[in-house]
């Protein structure tokens, strides 16, 4: 199986600050990773697919880049609703696996 | 508008099987390249994705768990149904399906289903 590694494992930040959350995965998985935000006691909300393309709906604060192994995830201008814990996918092969998750808190 | 929902039951006993069902609308799984996954998360723990279906009934699973696991679909009723032999305490989670297209990840997700193993 394909490992996801996420860091940090948690962070935290001000309103208005740009964060960004690094995904590794333990071998080449090309452009095939999503981002995922998830709010206590909801389902995750789809953010991002192939690396870096913004699922609908999905303000453009959220950016992603990265193929191959590393990958990242960048907030720009921290909102409140922004503060949730996000989480990678690879989807390049089966069993898709999932990074362990990234909490945004506030400071 | 595409929606899901879980359905089942809340609390399993240990060595049960767990049967849930996911009803959808706003899509067909007869479509070509519609997909449904299952995905689970322990209370407090990372999202674990478990199962896939797709429109030619093809089916993936989880290796830790594929032993124990079963996917199939009723397109006819838009449902999709998980099961999961022999429960055990460990697999308390919610447990989430979602839609995919074109081998797309995860595009919506259904509210969750919480199932609580305990004798």
């Amino acid at each position: 199986d394909i490992q996801m590694t996420q860091s940090p494992s948690s962070l935290s930040a001000s309103v208005g600050d740009r964060v960004t959350i690094t995904c590794r995965a333990s071998q080449g998985i090309s452009n095939y990773l999503a981002w995922f935000q998830q709010k206590p006691g909801q389902a995750p909300k789809s953010l991002i697919y192939a690396a870096s393309n913004l699922q609908n709906g999905v303000p453009s604060k959220f950016s992603g880049s990265g193929s191959g192994t590393d990958f990242t995830l960048t907030i720009s201008s921290l909102q409140p609703e922004d503060f949730a814990t996000y989480y990678c996918q690879q989807y390049d092969s089966f069993p898709y696996t999932f990074g362990q998750g990234t909490r945004l808190d506030i400071k | 508008q595409v929606t899901l929902r879980e359905s089942g039951p809340a609390l399993v006993k240990p060595t049960q099987t767990l049967t849930l069902t996911c009803t959808f609308s706003g899509f067909s799984l007869s479509t070509t390249g519609m997909c449904v996954s299952w995905i689970r998360q322990p209370p407090g723990k990372a999202l674990e994705w478990l199962a896939l279906i797709d429109w030619d009934d093809d089916k993936y699973y989880s290796t830790s768990l594929k032993t124990r696991l079963t996917i199939s679909k009723d397109t006819s009723k838009n449902q999709v149904v998980l099961k999961v032999t022999n429960m055990d305490p460990v697999d308390t989670a919610t447990y989430y399906c979602a839609r995919m297209f074109n081998w797309n990840p995860p595009d919506s997700w259904g509210q969750g289903t919480l199932v609580t193993v305990s004798s």
